[in-house]
């Protein structure tokens, strides 16, 4: 099992392009949640999604940013019209279905560290 | 308001020594508390889970519900305690509330 897999690792953007950011959970995880890191800060929950459903979107901006996560192939976290103030590390997670006395147990991808100039 | 508070940004101790890093949580329900950890390069993980009650690497963590504190602790650091640690409280099911995070510095 090859973990929670991110790509681009690394991604620059130009003021007003558009970002997508991609999360492959682990096989067998069918719950995805993306954070956002800004320097100096803790992680920032944004949204929660399961197969072809955003479960909650609370921590989302409500402009400019929209996930997915279709029924084939990976979560996609999109960024249109970027701005310098989206520049930060992106963090997607996965969990399998929850267990009793095991909930919460989140496997981090590596991360997207997203530029914008 | 839910917040969880690092309030060392970093800690560097020698190498034997003991370590302690701060926790502190405002929440008002029954707080589940955990310690994530980063080391260099690599993604981050979770450490311990206040409700297992188990030590990792040498770490305990003790959930004081009276000082509203979750601090890490280890008796003797090691170079490869170097990284960095995240204190997170579940808010829901699945919603985790992170601190700022501490990198901690083992001196040889």
């Amino acid at each position: 099992n090859a973990g929670v897999m991110q790509n681009p690792r690394h991604l620059v953007r130009r003021r007003g392009q558009e970002a997508r950011l991609r999360c492959s959970p682990m096989k067998g995880h069918s719950h995805v949640y993306w954070y956002r890191q800004l320097p100096e800060e803790g992680l920032k929950f944004m949204v929660y999604l399961q197969k072809e459903n955003i479960i909650d979107e609370s921590g989302m901006p409500k402009e400019r940013f929209s996930a997915e996560f279709p029924k084939e192939g990976p979560s996609i976290l999109r960024i249109q019209q970027v701005v310098r103030g989206d520049s930060a590390a992106y963090f997607c997670a996965s969990s399998p279905t929850f267990a009793s006395g095991r909930r919460n147990e989140q496997f981090f991808g590596p991360g997207t560290r997203l530029t914008v100039l | 308001a839910q917040r969880v508070t690092q309030p060392e940004k970093l800690l560097s101790v020698f190498k034997g020594a003991p370590v302690e890093l701060k926790c502190n949580y405002s929440y008002s329900g029954s707080p589940e508390l955990f310690w994530y950890v980063q080391y260099s390069r690599q993604r981050l993980q979770l450490l311990l889970r206040h409700i297992s009650r188990e030590s990792i690497k040498g770490f305990t963590a003790d959930l004081n519900k009276g000082e509203t504190s979750f601090h890490l602790k280890k008796p003797f650091a090691q170079e490869e305690d170097s990284a960095m640690y995240y204190c997170a409280l579940s808010h829901s099911n699945y919603q985790l509330i992170w601190g700022a995070g501490t990198k901690l510095i083992i001196k040889p």
